[in-house]
C-alpha cells in the first residue's frame, strides 16, 4: 500500500464547476497534510495546508480532513481553465521532521 | 528573495559520466529537500538537511548518488558514474519548517 494514494486521472470539470480532488494516506502518525498544485513542465507550489480535523477555506479553496478516514480532499470552486494542472497530495508524519511524503497526483482539466 | 534556485536547468550526459545539480535555498530556510521525479514513481524523496546536516538518506537510490550541504546556501547532489535510469527532474526544495516546502524549478537530467 501507498503511503499516500491519489487518483491519476484526468479528472475533467467543466468552467464554473466544482472539482473534487481525493487522497488518501495509510500512517495515523500523519499529523500535516498539504495540497501543492503543479502545472506542466513546472514545480510543485504550495495552495493549502491543513492540520486540524474539518474544513479550511482559503478564496475558491477548500481542504478536507478527515483523520478517522485518512482522507484528505481539496474541492476548488468556480473552476477556471487556469486551475488546469496536477494536484500533489502531501503528508508530514509527527516527529517525522518536516518529511513530506507526497501522492502521485491528479490531473485535473478545466474545459471550457 | 530569489526563490530556491536550481543549476542547470537542463542537462544532458552520456552514461558513466558524473553529473552534479546545484542548489541555492531560499535564506533563512534550515531545511533542504532533494527530490526526483519521474511519470512512473512521481515526487521522491532523496534526502534532506536541517542546519546543514544530513538527516534522512534513506531515499537515495544507491551509492552513486551523494549530496552534501557545505554551507547554508549552497548544496549539491553528485550521480557518479550516471546511468539513463537517473534520467528524470530533480528538484531541490527549502523550508522554513513545517512541512511547507518552496520548490526550485527544477534539473531535466537526461542521460543517453
Amino acid at each position: 500500500q501507498k503511503e499516500v494514494e491519489q487518483n491519476s486521472g484526468p479528472l475533467s470539470v467543466p468552467e464554473g464547476a466544482i472539482a473534487s480532488l481525493n487522497c488518501t494516506y495509510s500512517d495515523r502518525g500523519s499529523q500535516s497534510f498539504f495540497w501543492y498544485r503543479q502545472y506542466s513542465g513546472k514545480s510543485p507550489e504550495l495552495i493549502m495546508f491543513i492540520y486540524s480535523n474539518g474544513d479550511k477555506e482559503d478564496g475558491r479553496f477548500t481542504a478536507q480532513l478527515n483523520k478517522a478516514s485518512q482522507y484528505v480532499s481539496l474541492l476548488i470552486r468556480d473552476s477556471q481553465p487556469s486551475d488546469s494542472a496536477t494536484y500533489l497530495c502531501a503528508v508530514n508524519r509527527a516527529g517525522g521532521g518536516n518529511k513530506l511524503t507526497f501522492g502521485t497526483g491528479t490531473q485535473l482539466k478545466v474545459e471550457l | 528573495d530569489a526563490g530556491v534556485i536550481q543549476s542547470p536547468r537542463h542537462e544532458v550526459t552520456e552514461m558513466g559520466q558524473e553529473v552534479t545539480l546545484r542548489c541555492k535555498p531560499i535564506s533563512g530556510h534550515d531545511y533542504l529537500f532533494w527530490y526526483r521525479q519521474t511519470m512512473m514513481r512521481g515526487l521522491e524523496l532523496l534526502i534532506y538537511f536541517n542546519n546543514n546536516v544530513p538527516i534522512d538518506d534513506s531515499g537515495m537510490p544507491e551509492d552513486r548518488f551523494s549530496a552534501k550541504m557545505p554551507n547554508a546556501s549552497f548544496s549539491t547532489l553528485k550521480i557518479q558514474p550516471s546511468e539513463p535510469r537517473d534520467s528524470a527532474v530533480y528538484f531541490c526544495a527549502s523550508s522554513p519548517g513545517g512541512g511547507i516546502a518552496f520548490f526550485g524549478q527544477g534539473t531535466r537530467l537526461t542521460v543517453v
